[in-house]
């Protein structure tokens, strides 16, 4: 099976400016959730969607948000973008019986 | 909400002996307690997991106990090898209807090997 992939690798984005992440689960998988990885924060969650829903949600302002698809793939996004923003962006997909997550390689923002 | 606190932040051993890193957790009704190893420039990679209803699991060089009476789970490295260099992380979550929770990550523990 091909792993979680998330696309775009890496973007350079300007203060102010809104961006879109996405992210393909593992196939058979249907929950997706999504993670900012920072230096200081380390991992953070931001968000669960499983069946299309919004199942928990982090401790992240309004600005960030996400949608799943009907075949369980995810957006992110995040609008008027701040510097403090910059950060390595993770999807994780999860099987739905036996647990365990499974990241994709992230997409590196950078907000300048 | 869960907190997980992840200890020691650094660790240096030498190839051959064992590690230990220890997380405690808050949140009682977590059941779901995964590792993560993540190489430099690399994804998280889930090396072992554990839920509430087990106490222990092996798997090869590498072991996880939890204590769910003192909230506390612990990663074993036995005969660490170079190659097991790479920042770990433990995490907690509450998962329930197929559903992963939110994993509440600790600051991670840099392991060093030494050859």
């Amino acid at each position: 099976k091909a792993g979680v992939t998330q696309t775009p690798r890496y973007l350079i984005k300007t203060r102010g400016q809104q961006v879109t992440l996405s992210c393909s689960p593992i196939s058979g998988h249907r929950s997706v959730s999504w993670y900012q990885q920072t230096p200081g924060q380390g991992l953070q969650f931001l968000f669960e969607y499983f069946s299309e829903t919004q199942r928990n949600k982090g401790n992240f302002p309004g600005r960030f948000s996400g949608r799943q698809f009907s075949n369980s793939r995810s957006e992110m996004n995040v609008s008027t973008l701040e510097l403090g923003d910059s950060a390595l962006y993770l999807c994780a997909s999860s099987p739905r019986t036996s647990g365990g997550a499974f990241f994709g390689q992230g997409t590196r923002l950078t907000v300048v | 909400g869960e907190n997980v606190e992840q200890h020691p932040s650094t660790l240096s051993v030498q190839e051959g002996d064992s590690a230990v890193i220890k997380c405690t957790y808050s949140d009682s009704a977590s059941n779901y307690f995964p590792w993560y190893k993540q190489e430099l420039g690399k994804r998280p990679q889930l090396i072992i997991d554990i839920r509430s209803n087990v106490g222990e699991k092996k798997d090869q060089r590498i072991a996880v106990t939890l204590n769910k009476t003192a909230k506390h789970f612990s990663l074993h490295i036995t005969e660490t090898q170079p190659e097991d260099s790479a920042v770990y992380f433990c995490a907690a979550s509450t998962e329930s209807g197929g559903s992963q929770g939110n994993l509440i990550f600790g600051k991670g523990t840099k392991l060093s090997v030494k050859p």
